[in-house]
């Protein structure tokens, strides 16, 4: 079935490490995207890539890293610098279409990271 | 001003009744609007799109667009209290941003039995 895969679903990291999420998508997406959702809040955008190779910064890019080596592929490292990384972590990807139909954004089931 | 807000909620409703949710966007160019649902815990679902004018149905979901008064809303027929969920809107940017999604911080709704 074509979807998104992220994993760990669950992950515990101790302060001053660097942890790596997966995320894997076999729905053909150019765009990727990584957002980072608190506890009753909404979503905010971490990264996102249009293409393989490229990638541009969102509102929250401090202390996190990307690559976008092949196009199914966008791991998110969330480094030592993150002050506070406890959160849900959620990739997503979107197709391009023609206007006006531009394409939806899916998502896959998410990371929840948790600093102890 | 944020790009997309919506009512934080919660909104309650009796099951059976009709819920109403509502969402406004501040760029009045935008073309593409997407409404999701997303449990406790879980990822977002997508569960509508909207591009033109008027309304979109779909089952027991109808979303609604008003592009000159730049307005998305989203009614939910015959609410189950397994709709019970946070609704997030989302708008596509266009031209410049057209690969950025913009949610809102989400409306709760608790459909009660």
């Amino acid at each position: 079935d074509g979807g998104i895969t992220q994993s760990p679903k669950y992950l515990f990291r101790k302060e001053g490490q660097n942890v790596t999420l997966s995320c894997e998508q076999n729905l053909n997406h150019d765009a990727m995207y990584w957002y980072r959702q608190d506890p009753g809040q909404g979503l905010r955008l971490i990264y996102y890539s249009q293409i393989v190779n490229d990638f541009q910064k969102g509102d929250i890019a401090e202390g996190y890293s990307v690559s976008r080596e092949k196009k199914e592929s966008f791991p998110l490292t969330v480094t030592s610098a993150q002050k506070n990384p406890t959160a849900f972590y959620l990739c997503a990807s979107s197709t391009y279409r023609d206007y006006p139909n531009t394409g939806e954004l899916f998502f896959g089931e998410g990371s929840r990271l948790t600093v102890l | 001003q944020k790009e997309v807000e919506q009512n934080s909620g919660p909104l309650s409703v009796p099951e059976g009744a009709i819920a109403s949710l509502n969402c406004t966007y501040s760029d009045r160019g935008s073309q593409s609007f997407f409404w999701y649902r997303q449990y406790s815990g879980k990822s977002p679902e997508l569960i509508m799109s909207i591009y033109s004018n008027g309304d979109k149905e779909d089952g027991r979901f109808t979303a609604q667009l008003n592009k000159a008064s730049q307005y998305v809303s989203l009614l939910i027929r015959d609410s189950q209290p397994s709709d019970s969920a946070t609704y997030l809107c989302a708008v596509r940017g266009h031209v410049w941003n057209f690969n950025k999604f913009y949610f809102g911080s989400g409306t709760k709704l608790n459909v009660k039995p």
